[in-house]
Parts: C-alpha cells; sequence; structure tokens
C-alpha cells in the first residue's frame, strides 16, 4: 500500500499527558499537511511543511502542538500538557506540489483518533 | 482564511432521486476542491475547479465552479446508497485547504 500511513490509530491519554503522532506520507510528496476533525466538522488545518520546512501554522494552534518533519519524509506532531479539548481525530495529508504546476489534490491518511479523559 | 459555507448540512433523499449541493463564498476564490468522506472514513479527492464557469463531470457526478468564482455546486444524478457520506467544498490558498462544515447525504434504498 503506497498511500499516507498513521500511527497509532488511536490513542487514549490522561489529561496532562504528552503524545505524539507520526504520518508516512506518499514518498513522492513533497507537501505534507496536518489538520484535526471534531465530529460534524470538516477537517480543520493546523500546519503544513514543504520538504523539511514548515511554511504555515495556524493562529488558532496553541504552543502545545509542535510538528516536525526532520528529514522531509515523515513527520511527527506532539501535543503537550493534553487538555480535554484536544479530543479529536487527527488527520494528516500529502499532497505534489510544484511552482510552474501549481497545487494538486492532497491525499488524506487514516487518522489518528485520540481521546483525552 | 476563505471560509465557505454548506447548507443544509444533511440531507435525506430517495435512491434514484437528483441531489444538488452548493458552497457559497463572499469573497472570490481561485480555486476549490470537492471531497468525500464515508462514515468512518478519511476525506477523498474528488475534483478540483480552478476557471470561472468551469464544469466538470465524473460519472454522475457534475461540479461546477461559478462565473464570479463565489460559489460552487455538486450535483449527482440518480443517486445510489453508494453516495453516502459527506461531500466537502474546500477553497486553497498557498497550498492550505479550507473545508466547510460539509453536507451528510444519507439515500433510502
Amino acid at each position: 500500500d503506497t498511500g499516507v500511513s498513521q500511527d497509532p490509530r488511536h490513542k487514549i491519554t490522561k489529561r496532562g499527558q504528552n503524545v505524539t503522532f507520526r504520518c508516512d506520507p506518499i514518498s513522492e510528496h513533497n507537501r505534507l499537511y496536518w489538520y484535526r476533525q471534531t465530529l460534524g466538522q470538516g477537517p480543520e488545518f493546523l500546519t503544513y511543511f514543504q520538504n523539511e520546512a514548515q511554511l504555515e501554522k495556524s493562529r488558532l494552534l496553541s504552543d502545545r502542538f509542535s510538528a516536525e518533519r526532520p528529514k522531509g519524509s515523515f513527520s511527527t506532531l506532539e501535543i503537550q500538557r493534553t487538555e480535554q479539548g484536544d479530543s479529536a481525530m487527527y488527520l494528516c495529508a500529502s499532497s505534489y506540489y510544484h511552482v510552474a504546476a501549481g497545487v494538486y489534490e492532497q491525499y488524506f491518511g487514516p487518522g489518528t483518533r485520540l481521546t483525552v479523559t | 482564511g476563505q471560509q465557505v459555507m454548506q447548507i443544509p448540512q444533511y440531507q435525506h433523499v430517495q435512491e434514484g432521486e437528483d441531489f444538488t449541493t452548493y458552497c457559497n463564498s463572499s469573497t472570490t476564490l481561485s480555486n476549490i476542491q470537492w471531497y468525500k468522506q464515508r462514515p468512518g472514513g478519511h476525506p477523498v479527492f474528488l475534483i478540483q475547479l480552478v476557471k470561472s464557469g468551469e464544469v466538470k463531470k465524473q460519472k454522475r457526478l457534475t461540479f461546477q465552479f461559478g462565473e464570479a468564482k463565489k460559489n460552487s455546486s455538486l450535483h449527482i444524478t440518480a443517486t445510489q446508497t453508494t453516495d453516502v457520506g459527506t461531500y466537502f467544498c474546500a477553497p486553497g490558498a498557498n497550498s492550505k485547504l479550507t473545508f466547510g462544515k460539509g453536507i451528510t447525504l444519507s439515500v433510502r434504498p
């Protein structure tokens, strides 16, 4: 399977704990995105990378959230001191971008469902 | 960001009926993408519209971008039970997508 993969698929944690999620994008894709989705809502943009550079981070994103893509391949999203309001599905997506060709569709992974108790 | 409205949030149709949903923006959009999310699944890309008045078809699905590039529509001809899911429109700006709340379609067999 050469799609976007995410690990773990489910995470239950207690309030105040730190969690880290991993995303492996499609190998030839240079852009990687993180979104958060709650019930009844569309995915909400969190941040994105082009290769290893983090190009944009949502202003709504608390400083408890940090993301990395150290080698321009996989990415991690860490949430420190989790709160109940962090409970959501965390989606990763990847796409190929070329300045001349423009932006193409994003391919989403299956997501990591976080439950903070 | 570029906000879009999708109303209503839920729609129920009888199998075989046609279905149309709209995506509206107060600002001019550079492009818009549509995604479908099945229950328990993740969003899957359907189409991207870029040009004013553009119409694209995928089998029973027809997508249109308004002349003023402020709205878009999705029309499904003769709905089937496989069409159930949530359909999101998402304008793209500098690669970032801003998803609407989506419309959840249910189809009665």
